[in-house]
C-alpha cells in the first residue's frame, strides 16, 4: 500500500532551527511536496522536490533522497507565526497526491 | 490576483438536508480537486476533474457528487449529509497532471457543520 509517515507533533523555540522528517512509500514517484497549514485554514504550498538534494527558499529548505524514500523540511530562525501543521505529500505514478497526516509544530518563546 | 475562491466559508446544514459547496478559480487551471479534511487528519481526495473528465475515488460515498459546468467553476453536492460528513471541504487546482505542473493550489475551504 501507499503510505506517508511523519511525526505527529514537534516543539521548538523561537529563533531556533527545526527539521521535520517524512518517509514515503508509493507506487511510483513523481515528486514530493511540503505544505503549511495554519489551524482552520487551507494548506499553502511551500516546496516541491523531484531530484535528490536540498532546495533552499529563504528560511525554509527541503531535502529529498529518492533511494531512501525520505524527505525533510528545515525551518530556520523560527518565528511564532511558523506555528502550524506541515504536511508532506508524495506524487505517485498516477500523479495522485498521497498525503501525510501532518506534523503539528509548536513554537515556544 | 489569480486565486481559488470557495463559498461559503462556513456552512451549517441539517441532517439529511442537501447542501452545495462552490469553488471558482481564476488561474485557468485544467485540473480541479475536492478534498475532505477532518481535524488533525490528512486531506482525503473525493474526486477530481481533468478538464471535463470526472475521476471519482473508489471509496468516495455516492452521497457526494460533483459538477464542473465550465473551466472556472466546480461544485460539490452532498445529497443527504450525515453527522460524519462534518468537516472542512477543500477545493484545489493544478495546471496539469504531470510534467512538473502538478502543484496544487488551495482555496480557503468551507467548514461544514451538520446539526
Amino acid at each position: 500500500g501507499q503510505n506517508i509517515d511523519q511525526p505527529t507533533e514537534m516543539t521548538a523555540t523561537e529563533g531556533a532551527i527545526v527539521q521535520i522528517n517524512c518517509t514515503y512509500q508509493t507506487s511510483g514517484f513523481n515528486g514530493l511536496f511540503w505544505y503549511q497549514q495554519h489551524a482552520g485554514e487551507a494548506p499553502t504550498f511551500l516546496s516541491y522536490n523531484v531530484l535528490d538534494g536540498l532546495e533552499e527558499k529563504g528560511r525554509f529548505s527541503s531535502f529529498l533522497s529518492r533511494s531512501k524514500g525520505y524527505s525533510y523540511l528545515l525551518l530556520k530562525e523560527l518565528q511564532m507565526k511558523d506555528s502550524a501543521s506541515y504536511l508532506c505529500a508524495a506524487l505517485d505514478s498516477n500523479y495522485q497526491l498521497i498525503w501525510g497526516a501532518g506534523t503539528k509544530l509548536i513554537i515556544k518563546p | 490576483d489569480a486565486m481559488v475562491i470557495q463559498n461559503p466559508r462556513y456552512q451549517v446544514t441539517q441532517f439529511g438536508k442537501p447542501v452545495t459547496l462552490s469553488c471558482s478559480q481564476t488561474l485557468n487551471h485544467n485540473v480541479m480537486y475536492w478534498y475532505q479534511q477532518k481535524s488533525s487528519q490528512a486531506p482525503k481526495l473525493l474526486f477530481h476533474y481533468y478538464d471535463k473528465d470526472f475521476n471519482n475515488e473508489a471509496d468516495t460515498p455516492d452521497n457526494f457528487q460533483s459538477r464542473r459546468p465550465n473551466t472556472s467553476f466546480c461544485f460539490l453536492d452532498i445529497r443527504s449529509p450525515g453527522l460524519g460528513d462534518a468537516a472542512m471541504y477543500l477545493c484545489a487546482t493544478s495546471r496539469e497532471q504531470g510534467a512538473g505542473m502538478d502543484t496544487q493550489y488551495f482555496g480557503p475551504g468551507t467548514r461544514l457543520t451538520v446539526l
